[in-house]
């Protein structure tokens, strides 16, 4: 079976530069949840969905975040504009409502020169 | 965002040794969650624990709920090359989806 499937792997991109980052969680999943991983602060869950719908988006760092999900196989954590502090791995996971257990995409490594 | 206290931060041992770690929290937890991240790679679920006191094993993984539902511990018995990575602990509280993610055990093999 698939697991969580993000894209791209690795993005290099330039300041003030719109960022795209997509997320096809498990099948049958209808929890998705976006993090973004850095050495100073580890893992910080910025936004989660529930059906789709966004519960908790108290993590997102600033306006310049936003997340969406158009139906229940497809998210996007968009950045606009992009700055050099946003360069840090994001993780998408997803699980059954109400199962605890999720599971983890192989992550975006975004680097913003 | 508040992280769960894990130790050790580092551990070095030689292959086939055992390995002990654990995570405190100062609050309690409904759910423990142990994961082992590559490098490069995202966290991978290894053990989830429900009930204080639960006693769970996964191949050479233990894992325990701690009695007072703010701790939890992670063994791993006569480690070999691919156990090498970094472990995070993971607690739930009850009604709540947001983990909260321990700081992270890394572990290196010494030839």
């Amino acid at each position: 079976d698939a697991g969580v499937i993000q894209s791209p792997r690795h993005e290099v991109t330039e300041m003030g530069q719109e960022v795209t980052l997509r997320c096809k969680p498990i099948s049958g999943h209808n929890s998705l949840f976006w993090y973004r991983q850095t050495m100073m602060r580890g893992l910080e869950l910025l936004i989660y969905f529930n059906n789709n719908v966004p519960i908790d988006d108290s993590g997102m760092p600033e306006d310049r975040f936003s997340a969406k999900m158009p139906n229940a196989s497809f998210s996007t954590l968009k950045i606009q504009p992009s700055e050099p502090r946003d360069s840090a791995v994001y993780f998408c996971a997803s699980s059954i409502y109400k199962n605890n257990e999720q599971f983890f995409g192989p992550g975006t490594r975004l680097t913003v020169l | 965002g508040q992280q769960l206290n894990q130790s050790p931060q580092s551990m070095f041992i030689q292959e086939g040794e055992d390995v002990s770690m654990n995570c405190t929290s100062s609050s309690i937890f409904n759910t423990w969650l142990w994961y082992k991240q590559d490098p490069g790679e995202g966290p991978v679920l290894l053990i989830a624990l429900y009930k204080a006191g639960e006693l769970t094993s996964n191949g050479r993984l233990t894992a325990q709920f701690g009695i007072t539902r703010k701790d939890s511990f992670l063994n791993i018995s006569a480690s070999i090359p691919s156990d090498v990575g970094i472990y995070f602990c993971a607690g739930l509280r009850f009604g709540n989806e947001k983990l909260t993610f321990g700081t992270g055990t890394r572990l290196t093999i010494i030839p």
